[in-house]
């Protein structure tokens, strides 16, 4: 079955400080993977999406996924977390071939200290 | 900018009542969505619609139904709701091609009483 799995409820940083949002992901073929960002009482917002090609995605907001095909990772980081990252981040896999259907992981919350 | 237009962001409904959830998308998207958010669960995929009066079950879809008779408006209807229903319901619209990226609306927070 295909699945997304976000390992961590929570994530606090200090500001300043690098940050790593875990995503692994379970897909048969090529995954079309995705981040998105939700604010409170907000919808959802697209960070970033790998599709093919270099496996280091750049997105809004200066974070960045590392796709790693052996590890079925998707991280998403950040060099110098701000306070105003503070939301809850949303991993995403496209789960059929040619739709923008697609499963979400549970969500991590990302805390970032001043 | 896309924007996806969720008409009621708060409701509060009664056991049993016939309750309809509004999407309006203005960019002339194919596909348009609507999942439910939990806490602990993330995003669960009610239903879909690829094309006007098109729809097809997402992962959830008991207790919902959808119409979609224009392509920019997508209706979530719980024919008889539950406390169980209560919940943050997001729609989303994207265009179609693949690889394109999904826009959510805002949410509408639903709590039935």
């Amino acid at each position: 079955a295909q699945s997304v799995a976000q390992p961590e409820d929570q994530v606090n940083v200090a500001e300043g400080n690098p940050l790593t949002v875990k995503c692994t992901y379970s897909v048969s073929g090529n995954p079309y993977l995705f981040w998105y960002v939700q604010y409170p009482n907000r919808g959802l917002q697209f960070l970033l999406k790998y599709i093919t090609g270099d496996n280091l995605v750049k997105g809004s907001y200066g974070f960045e996924a590392e796709f790693n095909k052996s590890q079925t990772s998707f991280h998403l980081k950040k060099p110098s977390a701000l306070v105003s990252d503070s939301a809850l981040y949303f991993c995403a896999v496209r789960v059929r071939f040619n739709t923008d259907k697609l499963i979400f992981g549970t969500g991590t919350r990302l805390q970032v200290f001043p | 900018d896309v924007k996806v237009t969720q008409s009621s962001r708060y409701l509060v409904k009664r056991t049993g009542e016939k309750v309809f959830l509004e999407c309006v998308q203005d960019m002339d998207h194919e596909n348009m969505f609507w999942y439910r958010q939990d806490p602990g669960l993330g995003l669960r995929l009610i239903y879909f619609s690829y094309d006007v009066k098109m729809k097809e079950k997402g992962d959830i879809p008991e207790g919902y139904s959808v119409s979609r008779e224009k392509k920019e408006r997508f209706s979530l209807i719980l024919e008889s709701a539950s406390t169980n229903q209560t919940s943050m319901y997001l729609c989303a619209s994207s265009l179609g091609a693949r690889r394109t990226r999904i826009y959510f609306g805002e949410g509408s927070w639903l709590t039935v009483v």
